[in-house]
């Protein structure tokens, strides 16, 4: 199985960084995501990595350490939509295990 | 380009009604589909997934069963609902096997059980 681990809420000022970390345990790996929901909402793909090191994506770059079994999650130049929670999901074969979230509010 | 539907949108059933939610896929054959259920500040919990018609696979045994009656039809059912039932229902779909396919989820069923 997989065990998944994020913190459960960050908090950050509008123009900030904020980094959400992941870590997890699993028997398989296929590849890491990061999905991004809106209270009430849908989740909706943020990136991707299976293999180590950064992608980056605009103000939203995602790292992997597989050895590690640790991921983050780097926002910049914050926004108020931004507030929202934040998914980690590692893929094994067909599937997906997600992490309980974390939640992010962005302050002005 | 592909779209994905599900109905209802919201539903407030008595404890032990029946439910039937579906999901439907447009602009893409033989997807995966999946089934989540979102409880209230909790992650994403598989429930069942399909890699082809008339196969469905359970991850978590409960009251709940599903069913692909066609290449782009996913349904979700119960005969009997629970007081724990209650949750965002989620249905998503990827394209094959390979593993950078993100999986696209559907706009959601937002259930309560009474």
């Amino acid at each position: 199985g997989q065990n998944i681990d994020q913190p459960t809420e960050m908090t950050a000022t509008e123009g900030a960084i904020v980094q959400i970390n992941c870590t997890y345990q699993t028997s398989g790996f296929n590849g890491l995501f990061w999905y991004q929901q809106h209270a009430g909402e849908a989740p909706t793909f943020l990136s991707y990595n299976v293999l180590d090191g950064l992608e980056e994506k605009g103000r939203f770059s995602s790292f992997l350490s597989r050895s590690k079994g640790y991921s983050y999650l780097l926002l910049k130049e914050l926004q108020m939509k931004d507030s929202a929670s934040y998914l980690c999901a590692v893929r094994r074969d067909y599937k997906l295990s997600f992490g309980a979230g974390t939640t992010v509010t962005v302050r002005a | 380009s592909q779209t994905i539907h599900q109905w209802p949108a919201t539903l407030v059933q008595p404890v032990g009604s029946p439910l039937s939610l579906e999901c439907t896929v447009e602009g893409t054959s033989n997807p995966n589909l999946y089934w989540y259920r979102q409880a209230a500040g909790r992650g994403l919990q598989l429930l069942f997934y399909s890699v082809g018609i008339g196969q469905i696979s359970s991850e978590v045994p409960q009251n709940l069963s599903a069913s692909r009656p066609q290449d782009r039809q996913f349904i979700l059912s119960s005969k009997k609902l629970l007081l724990s039932d209650s949750g965002f229902y989620l249905c998503a779909w990827t394209q094959g096997l390979a593993g950078h396919n993100e999986q696209f989820f559907g706009p959601g069923t937002r259930l309560t059980v009474l």
